[in-house]
C-alpha cells in the first residue's frame, strides 16, 4: 500500500536534547511538508520541500532544521533552540503536476514530548 | 492566518444529512476550496474541493455559492466515524495550505 509513514507514534526527551522525527512516503511525491499542531489548534507549517535537495522554510521555522537527500524521505530536527517543542508533529506529501496538484496526504504523526 | 471562516462546532444526529458551512468572502478567481478532516490523534484526511462547480464524491458533496464566498460540505448520512474537526481551506498557487482551527462536529447516536 501507498502512504506517507512517520515514527515513532510517540516520543519523549529531555529538555534541551535534540530529536530527529521520521517521515517517508512511497507514493513518488515531489514536495513534503512539516506541520505543527498544538492543542485545539489548527496546523501551522514549520518547513517544506519541492524537490531533492531544496527546501523553504514555513511560518514557524525557528529551531528546527530539515533535510531531503531523497526523494521518499523528510525527517525534521528538534533542537533545543525551539522553545517549546511539546507538540504533535505531522508529515504531508504532495504530487506535483497532478490534476490534483493541491491535495496533501498527511501520515499519521507523531506527538512529541519534551520532560 | 486562515482565509476562512467556520462555526467552531456542530452536532449532528446519525444517519442525518450535515451541512458545514464554511466563508470565504476573500476568495480570489483561481482559489481552490479544499476542505479535509482529522479524527482524533490522526493526519488530515483529504475529503473534497472543487473550484467552481458543485462537486460529489464517494465521502461527501461540495456545494459553492454562484458568487464564491461561501460553501457548505455535505455529509450525506452522518456516522459516528464522521465525528472529526473539518477545515475549510482556499488555496491559489501557493504552496501553503493554511488550517485555521475548523468545525469540530459531533455525531449522535
Amino acid at each position: 500500500d501507498g502512504g506517507i509513514t512517520q515514527s515513532p507514534k510517540y516520543l519523549f526527551r529531555k529538555e534541551g536534547q535534540n530529536v530527529t522525527l521520521s517521515c517517508e512516503q512511497n507514493l513518488n511525491h515531489d514536495a513534503m511538508y512539516w506541520y505543527r499542531q498544538d492543542p485545539g489548534q489548527g496546523l501551522r507549517l514549520i518547513y517544506y520541500s519541492q524537490i531533492v535537495n531544496d527546501f523553504q522554510k514555513g511560518d514557524i521555522a525557528e529551531g528546527y532544521s530539515v533535510s531531503r537527500e531523497k526523494k521518499e524521505s523528510f525527517p525534521l530536527t528538534v533542537t533545543s533552540a525551539q522553545k517549546n517543542p511539546t507538540a504533535f508533529y505531522l508529515c504531508a506529501s504532495r504530487e506535483a503536476g497532478a490534476m490534483d496538484a493541491d491535495t496533501q496526504y498527511f501520515g499519521p504523526g507523531t506527538r512529541l514530548t519534551v520532560l | 492566518d486562515a482565509k476562512t471562516t467556520q462555526p467552531n462546532s456542530m452536532e449532528s444526529n446519525e444517519e442525518e444529512p450535515v451541512h458545514l458551512p464554511c466563508n470565504h468572502s476573500t476568495i480570489s478567481g483561481t482559489d481552490y476550496i479544499h476542505w479535509y478532516r482529522q479524527l482524533p490523534s490522526q493526519g488530515p484526511e483529504y475529503v473534497i474541493h472543487g473550484l467552481t462547480s458543485n462537486v460529489n464524491n464517494r465521502m461527501a458533496s461540495l456545494a459553492i455559492a454562484e458568487d464564491r464566498k461561501s460553501s457548505t460540505l455535505i455529509l450525506h448520512r452522518a456516522t459516528l466515524r464522521d465525528a472529526a474537526v473539518y477545515y475549510c481551506i482556499t488555496q491559489g498557487g501557493s504552496e501553503k495550505l493554511v488550517f485555521g482551527k475548523g468545525t469540530k462536529l459531533t455525531v449522535n447516536p
